[in-house]
């Protein structure tokens, strides 16, 4: 069974200060990807970022950044300087890997972080 | 289109009607999901499709509820004998498969009353 946990139900900043959405899961599989996806109040899911299992390496986008932590099961991300614009609900997901005879290749999502930030 | 469609944007129904919703993928995605996102929660796995087939439909949550994408294209996610606990944000997403990225619709939003 996949499971995705997260911790931080709401956080609130002041603009321009970091921020780390935390994600940590749990999955069987031994390969895997991971997602995570910003839903702002129009309520439809954007697309930031997927990361491979067998791919350890941090990744760096603009004002964005992800730590993926295999050894711990985390996927982290973290906004630095953070605007008003980022204020959204971020979901971090998780599925199977794609070329599987069978299973599911939908996505496992964890509960959301709000973010909120201040002006 | 240029991205996933979902009509209506918002549905009231009367506790236990039938509704169905809409979904249009984006042109050539062969993959298709419904979702369902309770308040204050992430989006839940209800069916999965490849081309017309249902290739997983597990999440499904009892037999009140189906789906079909008899072309291959446009989904029609329906539910019988509607009950309030089914009031959720009913989301769709399509993808070329092979794990690539999703890419959601803006949902539509179901209230039974």
């Amino acid at each position: 069974a996949q499971k995705v946990t997260q911790a931080q139900t709401e956080i609130s900043v002041v603009e321009k200060e970091d921020v780390t959405l935390d994600c940590v899961y749990e999955t069987r599989d031994t390969t895997y990807y991971l997602f995570w996806y910003k839903q702002p109040p129009s309520g439809e899911l954007v697309f930031l970022i997927r990361r491979n299992s067998f791919d350890e390496q941090n990744e760096i986008s603009g004002r964005y950044s992800w730590n993926f932590q295999k050894s711990t099961s985390s996927f982290n991300f973290t906004i630095t300087a953070s605007q008003v614009v980022d204020s959204a609900v971020y979901f971090c997901a998780l599925s199977a890997p794609a070329g599987m005879d069978t299973g599911r290749r939908a996505l496992t999502f964890g509960s959301g972080t709000r973010l909120q930030v201040q002006p | 289109g240029a991205g996933v469609s979902q009509t209506p944007s918002n549905k009231v129904t009367e506790k236990g009607k039938y509704v169905e919703l809409r979904c249009d993928p984006i042109s050539g995605h062969t993959a298709l999901y419904w979702y369902r996102q309770s308040l204050g929660q992430g989006p839940e796995f209800l069916i999965y499709f490849q081309g017309t087939g249902a290739a997983d439909d597990s999440g499904l949550p009892n037999d009140r509820f189906f789906a079909v994408r008899p072309e291959g294209s446009v989904s029609t996610l329906k539910i019988q004998r509607t009950e309030r606990g089914d009031s959720a944000v009913y989301l769709c997403a399509s993808s070329l498969g092979q794990g690539q990225g999703y890419t959601f619709g803006s949902g539509t939003r179901l209230t039974v009353v």
